[in-house]
């Protein structure tokens, strides 16, 4: 069975920082993988998605992941971080030809002044 | 376009009593999909519908939930009787015929006292 983890739960940074979410993930057959956004009080907001293709994504927000295959990995980055940043994100996996996405637990991003 | 719409946002309720939570899709999706919130055990897949036909239920905890999708606009999750351990955010998603960029609601804030 397919699971997610990720492997930090908060991360703090200062504004106009770089961050790295990290996020694993185990399948034993091909995935697409997902990075979704939760604002406070929100429902989730698909951030990026690697369904196939070039390994570097680039999503909403200026955010981007790599798909690693072999090290199982899809860590979320952004070069400068903005206040406006500060979230829960949401690593998330599908099976391909699956309907059904998991997801990890969550690290929330808190970006201080 | 209005994206996925729950009602009620926020529901108080006493243990043993009935609680139905709705959830409006986004026009011309074909999938439907109820997640629970926890701090405990994350974003966890309840059931979800395809063309108004539940698919998968599996993340179903127990007989007391129930969830029904009469029409393609129109879904419920039921819980009867309603039990404590209930308390969580309760979202509803929809996706196109990639089932997998799902647009997730609000959600609904559940607390059973």
């Amino acid at each position: 069975a397919q699971s997610v983890t990720q492997l930090d739960s908060q991360v703090p940074v200062f504004e106009e920082a770089p961050v790295e979410l990290r996020c694993n993930y185990s399948s034993s057959v091909s995935v697409y993988l997902f990075w979704y956004v939760q604002y406070p009080n929100q429902g989730l907001q698909l951030l990026l998605k690697y369904l196939s293709g070039s390994t570097l994504v680039k999503g909403i927000n200026g955010f981007e992941a790599e798909f690693n295959k072999s090290q199982t990995s899809f860590h979320l980055r952004k070069p400068s971080v903005h206040i406006s940043d500060t979230a829960e994100y949401f690593c998330a996996v599908s099976e391909s030809g699956s309907e059904k996405l998991v997801f990890g637990k969550g690290t929330k991003l808190t970006v201080n002044p | 376009d209005a994206g996925v719409i729950q009602s009620p946002r926020h529901e108080v309720t006493e243990m043993g009593q009935e609680v139905t939570l709705r959830c409006k899709p986004i026009s011309g999706h074909d999938y439907l999909f109820w997640y629970r919130q926890t701090m405990m055990r994350g974003l966890e897949l309840l059931i979800y519908f395809n063309n108004n036909v539940p698919i998968d239920d599996s993340g179903m905890p127990e007989d007391r939930f129930s969830a029904k999708m009469p029409n393609a606009s129109f879904s419920t999750l039921k819980i009867q009787p309603s039990e404590p351990r209930d308390s969580a955010v309760y979202f509803c998603a929809s996706s196109g015929a990639t089932a997998y960029e799902q647009y997730f609601g609000p959600g609904t804030r559940l607390t059973v006292t």
